[in-house]
C-alpha cells in the first residue's frame, strides 16, 4: 500500500497569512494527489484534484503543486472559514490512502 | 444538485452485522463509481471500499475484505455497504462519496460526499 504523510500535523496561523502544507507519498505517484478540507462535524470537501487543478466553486486562495512523491497545498490570504483540517489522498492505486491530516487553527 | 444521503448506522454489538445505505440524487447514478470512506472518532479519513458505475467491479481495503460487501442498485440510485463481524475498531462515521468517473481506477477523486452515518460497535 502507498503511505501518505503530511507535515505539519498542526499549524497555527492568522487571518491574512499564507500557509503551506506538505504531503509525501511512499512511492512515486505522478500527479495523482487530491486535497480535501474538513471542517469540524462536517463532511470532507474536495479542494484540489490531480495535484494542481482547482475544483469548481473553490476559492482561488487555494493552490496545489507537486509530482512524483512530494506535493504541497498552499492557502493564500487565510480567511476565517479556512481554519479546518486538510487531507491529501493518493489516487494512484487501491487502497486510496489518505494522509493523517493537518489541522489549521488560529 | 448532486446529493448523497447515508443511513443505516447505529449501535451494534461486537460480532454483529449492519447494512449502510447511501441514496443518491442529482446525477446519473450508473455512470459513476462510488466509495465508502470512514472516520473513527477524532481520527483521519480511511478509504473502505469502491465500486464501479455498473456495480460489476469492487475493491476493498484489507481491514474489511472478506467481511464486507459493497453493492450498488442502479435502479434505486442507492449504494450499500454490508458489514459483518464488526469489532469496536469499526466504530466510525461512514461517508459515501461519488467518484468523478465510471471506473475505480487511477486518477479518480471524490467530488461529492454525504453527511455520514455513525456506526458504534460496543457491548
Amino acid at each position: 500500500d502507498i503511505q501518505m504523510t503530511q507535515s505539519p500535523s498542526s499549524l497555527s496561523a492568522s487571518v491574512g497569512d499564507r500557509v503551506t502544507i506538505t504531503c509525501r507519498a511512499s512511492q512515486s505517484i505522478s500527479n495523482y494527489v487530491n486535497w480535501y478540507q474538513q471542517e469540524p462535524g462536517r463532511a470532507p470537501k474536495l479542494l484540489i484534484y490531480a495535484a494542481s487543478s482547482l475544483q469548481g466553486g473553490v476559492s482561488s486562495r487555494f493552490s496545489g503543486s507537486g509530482s512524483g512523491t512530494d506535493f504541497t497545498l498552499t492557502i493564500s490570504g487565510l480567511q476565517p472559514e479556512d481554519f479546518a483540517t486538510y487531507y491529501c489522498q493518493q489516487s494512484f492505486s487501491t487502497p486510496f490512502t489518505f494522509g493523517p491530516g493537518t489541522k489549521l487553527d488560529i | 444538485e448532486v446529493q448523497l444521503l447515508e443511513s443505516g448506522g447505529g449501535l451494534v454489538q461486537p460480532g454483529g452485522s449492519l447494512r449502510l445505505s447511501c441514496a443518491a440524487s442529482g446525477f446519473t447514478f450508473n455512470n459513476y463509481a462510488m466509495h465508502w470512506v470512514r472516520q473513527a472518532p477524532g481520527k483521519g479519513l480511511e478509504w473502505v471500499s469502491g465500486i464501479s458505475g455498473s456495480g460489476n467491479v469492487k475493491y476493498y481495503a484489507a481491514f474489511v475484505k472478506g467481511r464486507s460487501t459493497i453493492s450498488k442498485d442502479n435502479s434505486k440510485n442507492t449504494l450499500y455497504l454490508h458489514m459483518n463481524s464488526l469489532s469496536p475498531e469499526d466504530t466510525a462515521v461512514y461517508y459515501c462519496a461519488k467518484d468523478r468517473q465510471t471506473l475505480v481506477t487511477m486518477g479518480n477523486w471524490f467530488d461529492t460526499w454525504g453527511q455520514g452515518t455513525l456506526v458504534s460497535v460496543s457491548s
